[in-house]
């Protein structure tokens, strides 16, 4: 009973590098997110896919981008990664629809030096 | 203004006490709102989701929601050391986008 699992849950990069943090889910849901959490900022929306096939934009999208692989896969990449992005990142799904739980993976620790 | 709003906090209170948080929101169609819970270096987990007007209750949890004024608040009775932690709150709007506050910490004294 995995959830939403999430790799790597830490890794440090240096200024300019690139990496792709992995999640995949095995709840057949059909909406997947990905947010970042600094200390004071909440979880804020990088970029969000509502179902196989489609992503959108959230809050914060710049510097990021994504890819919804199948149902169970949501990827998101650091082309040029900046200090800007350090932070922890959660990987999130939920069946859609008008209503149903969130469920999130335990995050991923990234530090950009 | 942003989205959803909530005061930082911390707000502390005594065990046994009644915890009382609030989150208000600008987008008048939101339709489902959240209360989440999360314990420091860990994952939210939902603890409460209202949809309706009034007030829905589960055990010592009651969220309330107010669509007229557009603020939904959590209120948390016999407060226990164990409820310290940051609890978010999170609208949905249009679509499929859920936007969260930047969450409010709670601090139990035993």
């Amino acid at each position: 009973n995995a959830g939403v699992t999430q790799t790597p849950k830490f890794q440090v990069l240096k200024t300019g590098q690139s990496m792709t943090l992995q999640c995949a889910q095995d709840m057949n849901h059909n909406s997947m997110y990905w947010y970042r959490q600094d200390p004071g900022m909440g979880l804020r929306l990088i970029y969000y896919s509502a179902s196989e096939g489609t992503t959108d934009k959230g809050e914060v999208p710049n510097g990021y981008n994504v890819s919804r692989l199948n149902k169970r896969e949501f990827s998101l990449r650091l082309e040029s990664a900046a200090p800007s992005q350090t932070s922890v990142y959660f990987c999130a799904s939920r069946t859609g629809g008008d209503s149903r739980e969130l469920f999130f993976g335990e995050g991923s620790r990234l530090t950009v030096l | 203004q942003k989205e959803v709003e909530q005061n930082s906090g911390p707000l502390s209170v005594p065990e046994g006490a009644i915890a009382s948080l609030n989150c208000t929101y600008s987008d008048r169609v939101s339709q489902s709102f959240f209360w989440y819970r999360q314990y420091s270096g860990k994952s939210p987990e939902l603890i409460m989701s209202i949809y309706s007007n009034g007030d829905k209750e589960d055990g010592r949890f009651t969220a309330q929601l107010n669509k007229a004024s557009q603020y939904v608040s959590l209120l948390i009775r016999d407060s226990q050391p164990s409820d310290s932690a940051t609890y978010l709150c999170a609208v949905r709007g249009s679509g499929d986008k859920l936007t969260f506050g930047t969450g409010t910490r709670l601090a139990v004294r035993p």
